[in-house]
């Protein structure tokens, strides 16, 4: 496989429920990144990791908790998420942090609906 | 005021004219500006970056960039409907911080 996949496309979950999102890529970056996607809103940076480790949280909060245990794949693990949580969460790389001049590539997204 | 401005459109054009995409941005210490293409379902693709001032070309895409208005364009020629999508808007504030706009949405009818 090429370029960034995540699995898995969608997923529903109750507010009680405990699941992960996975991403995975395969361009050598260095970089890593969480963002949500809600309708009208622009795309929100959650979590950035430059080679493994965290960079940035932008206030994120607890209920979404990311890992990477190497520079070539990202979890974000969810517990106890509000229906508030439901969106796209897309997980991008780039070769540098991509504040600079990196180019963002992005996995396909996980659509998460929370009942 | 917002960080990134887009408007959200829609922007409707008939097949073979320019399409003209707007951004404002609030950090006069921008350095860097991209424009990201998302189709609907899709995932944002990188089109276009921009550093200086001036216009960029590539193929039927032109950015434009005036640091001194705090304004970045796009402009799609010989608009396809191919080119329907949500066009993002991506500009670096202070501290290397990558921001989007909310995106324009482009139709482009047959």
């Amino acid at each position: 496989e090429t370029g960034v996949t995540q699995t898995p496309r969608h997923l529903v979950m109750g507010m009680t429920n405990k699941k992960s999102l996975k991403c995975e890529q395969h361009l050598g970056h260095n970089a890593m990144y969480w963002y949500k996607q809600s309708a009208k809103k622009p795309l929100e940076l959650m979590f950035v990791y430059s080679l493994e480790e965290r960079v940035e949280n932008n206030s994120v909060p607890s209920r979404f908790s990311p890992e990477c245990p190497n520079s070539s794949h990202l979890f974000l693990h969810l517990h106890t998420l509000q229906p508030e949580d439901s969106a796209l969460y897309l997980c991008a790389s780039s070769l540098g942090l991509a504040g600079g001049h990196g180019e963002l590539f992005f996995g396909e997204g996980s659509r998460l609906t929370v009942l | 005021q917002k960080e990134v401005e887009q408007n959200s459109g829609p922007l409707s054009v008939p097949e073979g004219a320019i399409a003209s995409l707007n951004c404002t941005y609030s950090d006069r210490g921008s350095q860097s500006f991209f424009w990201y293409r998302q189709y609907s379902g899709k995932s944002p693709e990188l089109i276009m970056f921009i550093y200086s001032n001036g216009d960029k070309e590539d193929g039927r895409f032109t950015a434009q960039l005036n640091k001194a208005s705090q304004y970045v364009s796009l402009l799609i020629r010989d608009s396809q409907p191919s080119d329907s999508a949500t066009y993002l808007c991506a500009v670096t504030l202070a501290l290397q911080k990558l921001v989007f706009g909310t995106g324009t949405r482009l139709l482009v009818s047959p």
